[in-house]
Protein backbone atom coordinates (compact mmCIF):
# COMPACT_ATOMS: atom_id res chain seq x y z
CA UNK A 1 0.00 0.00 0.00
CA UNK A 2 1.49 3.09 -0.88
CA UNK A 3 1.73 5.85 1.61
CA UNK A 4 -0.28 8.78 -0.38
CA UNK A 5 -3.09 7.12 -2.58
CA UNK A 6 -4.74 9.67 -5.36
CA UNK A 7 -7.26 8.59 -7.67
CA UNK A 8 -5.02 9.17 -10.99
CA UNK A 9 -8.38 10.42 -13.06
CA UNK A 10 -8.69 11.50 -15.31
CA UNK A 11 -11.26 13.76 -13.80
CA UNK A 12 -13.67 15.62 -16.64
CA UNK A 13 -16.12 18.22 -15.56
CA UNK A 14 -18.30 21.22 -17.29
CA UNK A 15 -16.77 24.58 -17.32
CA UNK A 16 -18.54 26.20 -13.57
CA UNK A 17 -18.39 22.93 -12.16
CA UNK A 18 -17.48 22.36 -8.41
CA UNK A 19 -14.22 20.22 -8.17
CA UNK A 20 -13.17 17.98 -5.81
CA UNK A 21 -10.00 16.11 -5.28
CA UNK A 22 -8.44 13.89 -2.94
CA UNK A 23 -6.41 11.64 -1.28
CA UNK A 24 -5.68 9.73 1.56
CA UNK A 25 -2.77 9.08 3.69
CA UNK A 26 -1.86 6.16 6.23
CA UNK A 27 1.28 8.21 7.69
CA UNK A 28 -0.39 9.69 11.37
CA UNK A 29 3.31 11.61 11.47
CA UNK A 30 2.27 13.92 9.11
CA UNK A 31 1.17 17.22 9.73
CA UNK A 32 2.49 19.57 6.77
CA UNK A 33 -0.22 19.22 3.12
CA UNK A 34 0.08 21.10 -0.03
CA UNK A 35 -1.40 20.89 -3.06
CA UNK A 36 0.58 21.31 -6.30
CA UNK A 37 -0.60 22.19 -9.99
CA UNK A 38 1.38 20.60 -12.76
CA UNK A 39 0.31 21.97 -16.44
CA UNK A 40 1.84 19.98 -18.98
CA UNK A 41 5.35 20.19 -19.92
CA UNK A 42 6.06 22.10 -16.49
CA UNK A 43 7.36 21.94 -12.84
CA UNK A 44 5.04 21.92 -10.05
CA UNK A 45 3.38 24.96 -9.17
CA UNK A 46 2.19 25.38 -4.93
CA UNK A 47 -1.20 26.34 -5.08
CA UNK A 48 -1.94 25.47 -0.99
CA UNK A 49 -0.57 25.01 1.95
CA UNK A 50 -1.77 24.09 5.40
CA UNK A 51 -0.79 22.74 8.47
CA UNK A 52 -2.33 20.21 10.28
CA UNK A 53 -6.42 19.86 10.16
CA UNK A 54 -9.17 22.38 9.28
CA UNK A 55 -9.92 24.63 5.94
CA UNK A 56 -7.89 27.25 4.34
CA UNK A 57 -9.41 29.34 1.56
CA UNK A 58 -7.90 31.21 -1.28
CA UNK A 59 -10.52 32.74 -3.96
CA UNK A 60 -11.73 29.29 -5.60
CA UNK A 61 -9.47 27.20 -3.92
CA UNK A 62 -10.31 25.65 -0.71
CA UNK A 63 -8.12 23.23 0.97
CA UNK A 64 -9.76 20.55 3.94
CA UNK A 65 -7.61 18.47 5.86
CA UNK A 66 -9.25 15.57 7.99
CA UNK A 67 -6.59 14.32 10.21
CA UNK A 68 -8.41 11.98 11.82
CA UNK A 69 -9.86 9.77 8.72
CA UNK A 70 -6.28 10.79 6.97
CA UNK A 71 -8.08 12.56 4.20
CA UNK A 72 -7.43 15.76 2.53
CA UNK A 73 -9.58 17.80 -0.38
CA UNK A 74 -9.21 20.49 -2.43
CA UNK A 75 -12.45 22.28 -3.81
CA UNK A 76 -12.12 24.21 -6.88
CA UNK A 77 -15.26 26.30 -7.29
CA UNK A 78 -16.44 27.99 -10.67
CA UNK A 79 -13.87 25.75 -12.49
CA UNK A 80 -12.20 27.33 -15.53
CA UNK A 81 -10.24 25.73 -18.35
CA UNK A 82 -7.35 26.88 -17.47
CA UNK A 83 -7.74 24.88 -14.39
CA UNK A 84 -7.11 21.93 -16.76
CA UNK A 85 -3.58 20.17 -15.00
CA UNK A 86 -2.67 17.51 -13.01
CA UNK A 87 -2.94 17.92 -9.09
CA UNK A 88 -0.56 16.67 -7.11
CA UNK A 89 -1.09 16.14 -2.86
CA UNK A 90 2.06 16.61 -1.27
CA UNK A 91 2.32 15.86 2.57
CA UNK A 92 5.49 15.96 5.30
CA UNK A 93 6.18 15.20 8.77
CA UNK A 94 7.27 17.88 11.64
CA UNK A 95 10.99 18.49 11.42
CA UNK A 96 12.98 19.74 14.31
CA UNK A 97 15.62 21.04 12.47
CA UNK A 98 13.56 21.97 9.74
CA UNK A 99 15.98 20.29 7.07
CA UNK A 100 13.77 17.27 6.83
CA UNK A 101 11.07 18.69 4.14
CA UNK A 102 11.14 15.67 2.77
CA UNK A 103 7.62 15.58 1.06
CA UNK A 104 5.64 12.49 0.02
CA UNK A 105 3.62 13.06 -3.18
CA UNK A 106 0.25 11.15 -4.37
CA UNK A 107 0.29 10.07 -7.93
CA UNK A 108 -1.15 13.31 -8.90
CA UNK A 109 -5.26 13.23 -10.29
CA UNK A 110 -6.07 14.69 -13.96
CA UNK A 111 -8.75 17.21 -14.34
CA UNK A 112 -10.12 17.97 -17.52
CA UNK A 113 -12.43 21.26 -17.51
CA UNK A 114 -14.56 21.34 -20.77
CA UNK A 115 -15.44 24.99 -22.34
CA UNK B 1 11.66 36.95 -7.58
CA UNK B 2 13.56 34.89 -9.61
CA UNK B 3 12.43 31.24 -9.53
CA UNK B 4 14.22 28.07 -9.37
CA UNK B 5 16.54 27.73 -12.83
CA UNK B 6 17.30 24.14 -14.20
CA UNK B 7 18.60 23.81 -17.64
CA UNK B 8 18.74 22.16 -20.31
CA UNK B 9 14.99 21.92 -20.48
CA UNK B 10 15.07 19.08 -23.13
CA UNK B 11 17.79 16.35 -23.56
CA UNK B 12 17.60 13.64 -25.34
CA UNK B 13 20.78 10.61 -25.42
CA UNK B 14 21.13 7.08 -26.11
CA UNK B 15 21.47 4.87 -24.05
CA UNK B 16 25.22 4.15 -21.76
CA UNK B 17 25.47 7.95 -23.27
CA UNK B 18 25.96 10.51 -19.84
CA UNK B 19 23.80 13.62 -19.64
CA UNK B 20 24.01 16.42 -16.42
CA UNK B 21 21.28 18.65 -15.38
CA UNK B 22 22.18 22.55 -13.46
CA UNK B 23 20.23 23.87 -11.10
CA UNK B 24 20.06 27.52 -9.81
CA UNK B 25 17.96 27.68 -6.61
CA UNK B 26 15.73 30.53 -5.41
CA UNK B 27 18.12 33.04 -3.46
CA UNK B 28 18.51 32.54 0.47
CA UNK B 29 17.00 28.90 -0.02
CA UNK B 30 19.69 26.70 1.98
CA UNK B 31 17.13 23.48 1.12
CA UNK B 32 17.83 22.27 -2.35
CA UNK B 33 16.47 18.82 -4.17
CA UNK B 34 16.43 16.95 -6.57
CA UNK B 35 13.25 15.08 -7.63
CA UNK B 36 12.55 12.56 -10.52
CA UNK B 37 9.03 12.23 -11.94
CA UNK B 38 7.94 9.40 -14.36
CA UNK B 39 5.67 10.10 -16.57
CA UNK B 40 1.97 9.32 -14.56
CA UNK B 41 3.86 9.49 -11.06
CA UNK B 42 4.49 11.91 -8.60
CA UNK B 43 7.68 13.33 -7.98
CA UNK B 44 10.28 10.84 -6.40
CA UNK B 45 12.96 12.70 -4.15
CA UNK B 46 16.41 11.95 -5.15
CA UNK B 47 18.65 13.75 -3.06
CA UNK B 48 18.23 16.37 -0.35
CA UNK B 49 20.93 19.09 0.20
CA UNK B 50 20.90 21.40 3.26
CA UNK B 51 23.75 24.21 2.04
CA UNK B 52 26.53 22.25 0.92
CA UNK B 53 25.90 19.12 2.75
CA UNK B 54 23.70 15.59 1.95
CA UNK B 55 20.80 15.16 4.17
CA UNK B 56 19.27 12.45 2.24
CA UNK B 57 20.62 10.26 -0.68
CA UNK B 58 18.92 7.54 0.17
CA UNK B 59 16.70 7.13 -3.17
CA UNK B 60 19.66 7.59 -5.54
CA UNK B 61 20.88 5.48 -7.88
CA UNK B 62 24.70 6.03 -6.72
CA UNK B 63 25.75 3.60 -9.28
CA UNK B 64 24.95 5.94 -11.98
CA UNK B 65 23.43 8.85 -10.35
CA UNK B 66 26.30 11.81 -8.77
CA UNK B 67 25.04 15.27 -7.81
CA UNK B 68 26.95 18.10 -6.43
CA UNK B 69 26.15 21.28 -4.30
CA UNK B 70 28.56 23.98 -5.70
CA UNK B 71 29.17 26.24 -3.10
CA UNK B 72 26.09 25.64 -1.53
CA UNK B 73 23.68 27.62 -3.91
CA UNK B 74 24.16 25.84 -7.49
CA UNK B 75 23.45 22.15 -8.09
CA UNK B 76 24.40 19.73 -10.57
CA UNK B 77 22.94 16.40 -11.14
CA UNK B 78 24.63 13.73 -13.78
CA UNK B 79 23.74 10.11 -14.99
CA UNK B 80 26.35 7.70 -16.16
CA UNK B 81 25.73 5.37 -17.54
CA UNK B 82 21.73 6.11 -19.20
CA UNK B 83 19.54 3.46 -18.51
CA UNK B 84 16.27 3.72 -20.66
CA UNK B 85 14.09 3.53 -17.29
CA UNK B 86 15.79 6.96 -16.91
CA UNK B 87 13.76 8.31 -18.83
CA UNK B 88 11.65 10.96 -16.74
CA UNK B 89 11.67 14.97 -16.12
CA UNK B 90 13.99 16.39 -13.17
CA UNK B 91 12.93 18.70 -11.03
CA UNK B 92 15.01 20.93 -8.84
CA UNK B 93 13.42 22.32 -6.06
CA UNK B 94 14.18 24.83 -3.22
CA UNK B 95 12.93 25.81 -0.09
CA UNK B 96 13.70 28.26 3.27
CA UNK B 97 13.22 26.32 6.88
CA UNK B 98 10.27 24.38 6.90
CA UNK B 99 7.72 23.83 4.21
CA UNK B 100 6.62 24.08 1.54
CA UNK B 101 9.04 23.83 -1.61
CA UNK B 102 8.86 25.79 -4.94
CA UNK B 103 9.77 23.85 -7.78
CA UNK B 104 11.48 24.65 -10.96
CA UNK B 105 10.28 23.82 -14.90
CA UNK B 106 12.41 20.37 -15.05
CA UNK B 107 14.56 19.23 -17.04
CA UNK B 108 12.75 16.52 -20.04
CA UNK B 109 15.03 13.61 -20.10
CA UNK B 110 14.36 11.17 -22.69
CA UNK B 111 16.55 7.89 -23.46
CA UNK B 112 16.94 6.06 -26.11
Amino acid sequence: QKEVEQDPGPLSVPEGAIVSLNCTYSNSAFQYFMWYRQYSRKGPELLMYTYSSGNKEDGRFTAQVDKSSKYISLFIRDSQPSDSATYLCAMSAYSRNNAGNMLTFGGGTRLMVKP
Amino acid sequence: EAGVAQSPRYKIIEKRQSVAFWCNPISGHATLYWYQQILGQGPKLLIQFQNNGVVDDSQLPKDRFSAERLKGVDSTLKIQPAKLEDSAVYLCASSPPGTPIYFGEGSWLTVV
